[in-house]
């Protein structure tokens, strides 16, 4: 069955450092999306991706974030420079756009911030 | 700003026993989710509720949608210690026919006991 990834698995950087988060969505997948989860919270969305460009951000999405689709399976999530309290679990998901289907969640990236 | 809440937010039961788990919204949608998450993993789907009056059952799982309340229900029939997770509603923003952002409600962590 076709599967979100994910990677890496766990990511630890220091402040102010960069970060790149990696999925490969699902191959017939149009729309793409990341979310975070802060540990013990809600997942919150952050972006929403469909046709090359960004569908809609939540005020979490700032200028520090941004996503890319560099080729035809991969779709990153960048944090410029991390902060402490950018510490979560990324979830990325897609779908397929036909109508009534669901978002499939990859596994996530455990990013932690020190 | 679409709210989704859950109640209760913990919830802890005897093996055997039935319970029900809503999930309040405060805008027009008519797409619902109900994902699954064991601690440390990711999203599992169980069920995607696109229309009022929708209900699906699963196992010893049954959700139902009521779009005009803006209330859907997650009930447990018989529960054993294998359902004990955290399980999140999930509400998609977009009403409009498209497929939008999840915004997740807080979750209700399930916890069964012998």
């Amino acid at each position: 069955e076709p599967e979100v990834t994910q990677t890496p698995s766990h990511q630890v950087t220091q402040m102010g450092q960069e970060v790149i988060l990696r999925c490969v969505p699902i191959s017939n997948h149009l729309y793409f999306y990341w979310y975070r989860q802060i540990l013990g919270q809600k997942v919150e969305f952050l972006v929403s991706f469909y046709n090359n460009e960004i569908s809609e951000k939540s005020e979490i999405f700032d200028d520090q974030f941004s996503v890319e689709r560099p080729d035809g399976s991969n779709f990153t999530l960048k944090i410029r420079s991390t902060k402490l309290e950018d510490s979560a679990m990324y979830f990325c998901a897609s779908l397929t756009g036909t109508g009534g289907d669901e978002q499939y969640f990859g596994p996530g990236t455990r990013l932690t911030v020190t | 700003e679409l709210k989704v809440e859950q109640n209760p937010l913990f919830l802890s039961m005897q093996e055997g026993k039935n319970y029900t788990i809503y999930c309040n919204y405060s805008t027009t949608s008519d797409r619902l989710y109900w994902y699954r998450q064991d601690p440390g993993k990711s999203l599992e789907s169980l069920f995607v509720l696109l229309s009022n009056g929708a209900v699906k059952q699963e196992g010893r799982l049954m959700a139902s949608l009521d779009t005009k309340a803006r209330l859907s229900t997650l009930h447990i029939t018989a529960a054993v210690h294998d359902l004990s997770a955290t399980y999140f509603c999930a509400v998609d923003m977009k009403y409009d026919g498209s497929q939008g952002n999840l915004i997740f409600g807080k979750g209700t962590k399930l916890s069964v006991k012998p």
